[in-house]
């Protein structure tokens, strides 16, 4: 099994729908993060948690929200998808002590 | 603060011949520095990092790179280059112990490989 699971790995959503991806790591790391990636931008933060009860905005935060439900579980939720929302998103988890960031395999999101 | 630049957004070599992408970076606390590699439809995958041990790191596939201080460099190499090194390349730094702790990643490198 992957360290790091994200789900769903494609999906397709309408304008204006309330859509969630989740991640789940089996790393025992306190901190994730969610990321973007689009072309030619390299990847950009969206949010980011320490621990549980811990949860910070990244460079580019809005129109987006996150759970941690739990230290293995951290979601990413668009609450009213737009277009240009449309991107491949990934969730990573890392070790503070040796700095060694794991990437889950990434969700293609399309919002048309 | 930390950035990263990658002064090629695409690099095409022939098969078995040397493979250089460039790294920039700037960090105000000591740096931590990694290359990731992103095969097509596929995750990131780690291919080697810098963490103030030996200035010459290597990785896996055969790439390294080179920590250089003074020219605030962190370049990846090849001697040579296959067919299945095509992929991008993104390098990416963080700083450890800064209280923000979280990685900035580059635009990313496109690696072409030429038959």
């Amino acid at each position: 099994d992957a360290d790091v699971t994200q789900t769903p790995r494609n999906r397709i959503t309408k304008t204006g729908k309330r859509i969630m991806l989740e991640c789940s790591q089996t790393k025992g790391h306190d901190r994730m993060y969610w990321y973007r990636q689009d072309p030619g931008l390299g990847l950009r933060l969206i949010y980011y948690s320490f621990d549980v009860k811990d949860i910070n905005k990244g460079e580019i935060s809005d129109g987006y929200s996150v759970s941690r439900q739990a230290q293995a579980k951290f979601s990413l939720s668009l609450e009213s998808a737009i277009p240009n929302q449309t991107a491949l998103y990934f969730c990573a988890t890392s070790d503070f002590r040796q700095g060694l960031y794991t990437f889950g395999s990434g969700t293609r999101l399309t919002v048309v | 603060a930390q950035s990263v630049t990658q002064l090629d957004s695409h690099v095409s070599v022939s098969e078995g011949t040397p493979v250089l992408l460039r790294c920039n970076y700037s960090s105000s606390y000591s740096p931590s520095l990694f290359w990731y590699v992103q095969h097509p439809n596929k995750g990131l995958q780690l291919l080697l990092k810098y963490t103030s041990a030996a200035t010459l790191v290597k990785g896996i596939n055969g790439f390294e790179a080179e920590f250089k201080k003074s020219e605030t460099s962190f370049h990846l190499t090849k001697p040579s280059a296959h067919m299945s090194d095509a992929a991008e390349y993104f390098c990416v730094v963080s700083a450890l112990y800064s209280s923000a702790s979280k990685i900035i990643f580059g635009s990313g490198t496109r690696l072409s490989i030429r038959p």
